[in-house]
């Protein structure tokens, strides 16, 4: 089984210049969520999706843009990227989360933006 | 939204000594405890969790329990090995009325000397 599928694995943008991360689960899970990942940080949460169609903040959406238009796919914009946005993203995916609560990760996606 | 302290930050132990990560929530409606580790270059993957309706759960060399009176639970690895080398989180929440409170801890860094 594929699991959550994160396209692309790494990109480097210049300031300014936009770009597209594509999650894609294959487990018919409702809910699906952008993370960031920064050294001694931790995971912070960007945008969710709790079903096709809908979307939310999270803790750090400023700056970010994104899209559930199929259930199994979860897109995140940068309009505009800027240095700060340099980081790895993951995408990870989960049933309601009155069930388990288990988030099911991708393998991350290495963004650099000069 | 939650608070979540993660500690230590980095723990360095011998192989087949034991370690122990402690988390520290602040949201008493928390009732689903999570560990993930995250090896180099992946996504966090779920190694153990316990449900706010039991103390100690086991799983071959890791453990966790809870105490949810004093708002923490630990993740406990025996026997440690080079493999267990990794990043691990802990991610308290309230199942469904998390939604996007979903909060990770800092990460702890552990390192298992051959």
């Amino acid at each position: 089984n594929a699991g959550v599928t994160q396209t692309p694995k790494f990109r480097v943008l210049k300031t300014g210049q936009s770009m597209t991360l594509l999650c894609a689960q294959d487990m018919n899970h409702e809910y699906m969520y952008w993370y960031r990942q920064d050294p001694g940080m931790g995971l912070r949460l960007i945008h969710y999706s709790v079903g096709e169609g809908t979307t939310a903040k999270g803790e750090v959406p400023d700056g970010y843009n994104v899209s559930r238009l199929k259930k199994q796919n979860f897109l995140l914009g940068l309009e505009s990227a800027a240095p700060s946005q340099t980081s790895v993203y993951f995408c990870a995916s989960s049933w309601v989360l009155g069930n388990t609560g288990e988030l099911f990760f991708g393998e991350g996606s290495r963004l650099t933006v000069l | 939204g939650e608070n979540v302290e993660q500690h230590p930050s980095t723990l360095s132990v011998q192989e087949g000594d034991s370690a122990v990560i402690k988390c520290t929530y602040s949201d008493s409606a928390s009732n689903y405890f999570p560990w993930y580790k995250q090896e180099l270059g992946k996504g966090p993957q779920l190694i153990i969790d316990i449900r706010s309706n039991v103390g100690e759960k086991k799983d071959q060399r890791i453990a966790v329990t809870l105490n949810k009176t004093a708002k923490h639970f630990s993740l406990h690895i025996t026997e440690t090995q080079p493999e267990d080398s990794a990043v691990y989180f802990c991610e308290p929440n309230a199942g469904g009325t998390s939604y996007g409170k979903l909060t990770f801890g800092q990460g702890t860094i552990l390192t298992v000397h051959p």
